[in-house]
């Protein structure tokens, strides 16, 4: 089976400084996804960044970006110039690549709390 | 557009009885999963239903069910509730097998 885990419970980080969030995973696979969920007090999950495993390139979204180490299943969240507003329970997830099917759920890591100081 | 969205927002229910949970997925969404997501903990996977047929389940006793209606909707159903059900109840929903999931913003259920 699957898991996910992430190492650190809580992380600080000062504005406008930079934050890295680690995940490693286990699997036998050797396709699939990768994703970051940021989940603020409002409750709402919602995706930071996803990286597909057969693309050696690591993804990129704005001030967001990862550091995926296949052959050591780490998979970490990188945030440059951190804002009050990235405050919140960060969550890497696991799915299993499905080729065109319905099937594959996410499985999570326990989270990561990030504060962000001003 | 509407995101995901679910209802009610928050609940309170007695031990034993039954709560009926509800999501409505992304317009042209098919996929929609249920996520069960106790207190300091990730969110654990309950249902997925994909065109209307249950497409996987985790690993949760058989007081919880789903459905997924005709217009990709979907009900959860927890009969006999118990003291540890008490969590948020995220439901997600997916275009394509390719895609992401988009979540909503949960039901925070509560047993007494």
């Amino acid at each position: 089976a699957q898991t996910v885990t992430q190492s650190q419970p809580e992380m600080s980080v000062q504005e406008a400084e930079t934050v890295t969030l680690s995940c490693t995973y286990d699997t036998s696979e050797s396709d699939y996804y990768l994703f970051w969920y940021k989940q603020p007090p409002s409750r709402q999950m919602i995706l930071v960044i996803r990286q597909e495993a057969y693309k050696q390139q690591n993804a990129t979204e704005n001030r967001f970006s990862v550091n995926f180490q296949k052959a050591a299943k780490s998979f970490s969240l990188k945030i440059s110039d951190s804002q009050l507003g990235d405050a919140a329970m960060y969550f890497c997830a696991y799915r299993h690549f499905n080729y065109g099917g319905s099937q594959g759920n996410l499985i999570f890591g326990k989270g990561t709390k990030l504060s962000v100081k001003p | 557009d509407a995101g995901v969205t679910q209802s009610p927002t928050h609940l309170i229910k007695t031990r034993g009885q039954h709560v009926t949970l509800r999501c409505s997925p992304i317009s042209g969404h098919k996929s929609v999963s249920w996520y069960q997501q106790v207190l300091g903990q990730g969110p654990q996977f309950i249902f997925q239903y994909y065109e209307k047929e249950e497409r996987g389940r985790g690993n949760f006793p058989d007081r919880f069910s789903a459905r997924q209606f005709p217009n990709y909707s979907s009900e959860l159903n927890v009969n006999a509730l118990l003291l540890g059900d008490s969590a948020l109840y995220l439901c997600a929903s997916r275009w394509t097998g390719m895609g992401g999931y988009t979540f909503g913003s949960g039901t925070r259920l509560t047993v007494v």
